[in-house]
């Protein structure tokens, strides 16, 4: 999988917004962008994904820069429940092997009440 | 309804030991994983099947033989176990393609002693 690049941590106070970035400047044409949290002593957990369109869902938005190399994660109002470590991870479309998921260290989110 | 489950939750053995976890999805995906998560908090994939066929073995000692009886069932063997085997193992389902998204089980932590 290509590289992605993420600040180590982050710290946020609750009830604001948080923009958690994410640089991928090796990105391929046909990589999705995907976004995984794992919250303490719990296994990861899915967030949010897209190609080239910025997405909402329940969660959260991502924003995707219009070159396609790098993302932000936005959580619109944090809460204490969103402290987790943070990946941002790209996902080749070719065959086999290459759809897996390859996690890199994250971004540990600290959030202040 | 727990989408993926993991048991045990929890596994103390002793070195030289053999153990297996199991790991069950109902969300009808065609493709299991096994991840391992180290001390340090790294989470590495170790397997992974489609379909119950091999398509993901990354240089995992050959202690370590998943076994899928069913598209639904990915369990993990483990012979002759090492200190170095303690870790928290995670199992992940997903349908194949690079859209699909990853959903993961709560995680076994083994601890050998």
């Amino acid at each position: 999988d290509a590289k992605t690049t993420q600040p180590n941590s982050m710290e946020s106070n609750e009830e604001e917004p948080v923009h958690l970035p994410c640089n991928h400047s090796t990105i391929s044409g046909t990589d999705y962008i995907h976004w995984y949290r794992q919250l303490p002593s719990q296994g990861p957990e899915y967030v949010i994904h897209g190609l080239t369109s910025n997405v909402n869902n329940r969660m959260a938005s991502l924003a995707i820069a219009e070159d396609r190399k790098s993302s932000t994660l936005i959580l619109h109002r944090a809460t204490l429940r969103d402290a987790a470590v943070y990946y941002c991870i790209l996902r080749a479309r070719g065959g086999g092997s290459n759809y897996k998921l390859t996690f890199g260290k994250g971004t540990l989110l600290t959030v202040n009440p | 309804d727990t989408a993926v489950s993991q048991t045990p939750k929890y596994l103390v053995t002793q070195m030289g030991n053999d153990k297996s976890i199991k790991c069950e999805q109902n969300l009808g995906h065609d493709t299991m994983y096994w991840y391992k998560q180290d001390s340090k908090k790294f989470l590495k994939i170790m397997f992974s099947y489609n379909n119950k066929e091999l398509i993901i073995n990354e240089t995992v000692p050959n202690r370590f033989s998943p076994k899928s009886p069913d598209k639904a069932h990915l369990n993990l063997h483990i012979n002759s176990l090492e200190l170095g085997d303690s870790a928290v193992y995670f199992c992940a389902s997903s349908l194949e393609g690079a859209r699909g998204t990853y959903t993961f089980g709560s995680g076994t932590r083994l601890t050998v002693v």
